[in-house]
């Protein structure tokens, strides 16, 4: 039961152009949606999060919006540079109330490259 | 660096073995959790820890448990060995016991079961 999915296993853009990276969920009882970014070797890197009640957070370059009658986000980047290349997990947090209250639900990540 | 360690780095062991998995978690750092990442898979939550006690469970198989200490290491416990569960298992920790963007995760240890 994958209640985060990202669909798209690999997305290619050119250098200065927008990345835009996709997510959809089906459990409601999530409060919170994260981004988090993973280079090779490494652990995963909190990038971004927005709040269930807002539709819009933005930070630099990184934008996430949230739609949440379409139960979807996704995370822009604007203008794409080749340090971005990783891949790019979203998240979701139980809320309160819910049996998974404070858990991450992780999508299956979606490898972004940029070229130069 | 993100400050959370976890050793080894590299695991090569036999289906039907145990291996334990170890995390230092940040300075400072009263939760730990545990992650599953599998081939084609997203990271599946396992375990967290706070302060020595359980916190919350995500599908952690039967076979496998973990404890953390009192200095705060935590250790992932995998027993009777399969196949499947040759994955990368992080390990992440936080100041407190619900944070989400304040996880900050180790390097994993990758597994390999032949």
């Amino acid at each position: 039961d994958q209640q985060v999915k990202q669909n798209s296993p690999s997305l290619s853009v050119q250098e200065g152009r927008i990345s835009i990276l996709n997510c959809d969920y089906t459990n409601s009882m999530f409060d919170y949606f994260l981004w988090y970014k993973k280079y090779p070797a490494e652990g995963p890197t909190f990038l971004i999060s927005i709040s269930s009640i807002k539709d819009k957070n933005e930070d630099g370059r990184f934008t996430v919006f949230l739609n949440k009658s379409a139960k979807h986000l996704s995370l822009h980047i604007v203008p794409s540079q080749p340090g971005d290349s990783a891949v790019y997990f979203c998240a979701a947090r139980g809320a309160s109330g819910g049996t998974s209250y404070g858990k991450l639900t992780f999508g299956q990540g979606t490898i972004l490259t940029v070229h130069p | 660096d993100s400050g959370v360690t976890q050793t080894p780095k590299h695991l090569i062991t036999a289906t039907g073995q145990r291996v334990t998995l170890r995390c230092s978690p940040r300075s400072g750092d009263l939760s730990v959790y545990w992650y599953q990442q599998s081939l084609d898979q997203g990271l599946q939550f396992l375990i967290q820890y706070y302060n020595g006690e359980e916190r919350a469970k995500g599908n952690i198989l039967e076979r496998f448990s973990a404890q953390q200490f009192p200095d705060l290491h935590s250790e992932l416990n995998l027993s009777s060995l399969e196949l499947g569960d040759s994955a990368l298992y992080f390990c992440a920790s936080s100041v407190v016991w619900s944070s989400y963007n304040e996880q900050f995760f180790g390097p994993g240890t990758r597994l390999t079961v032949l």
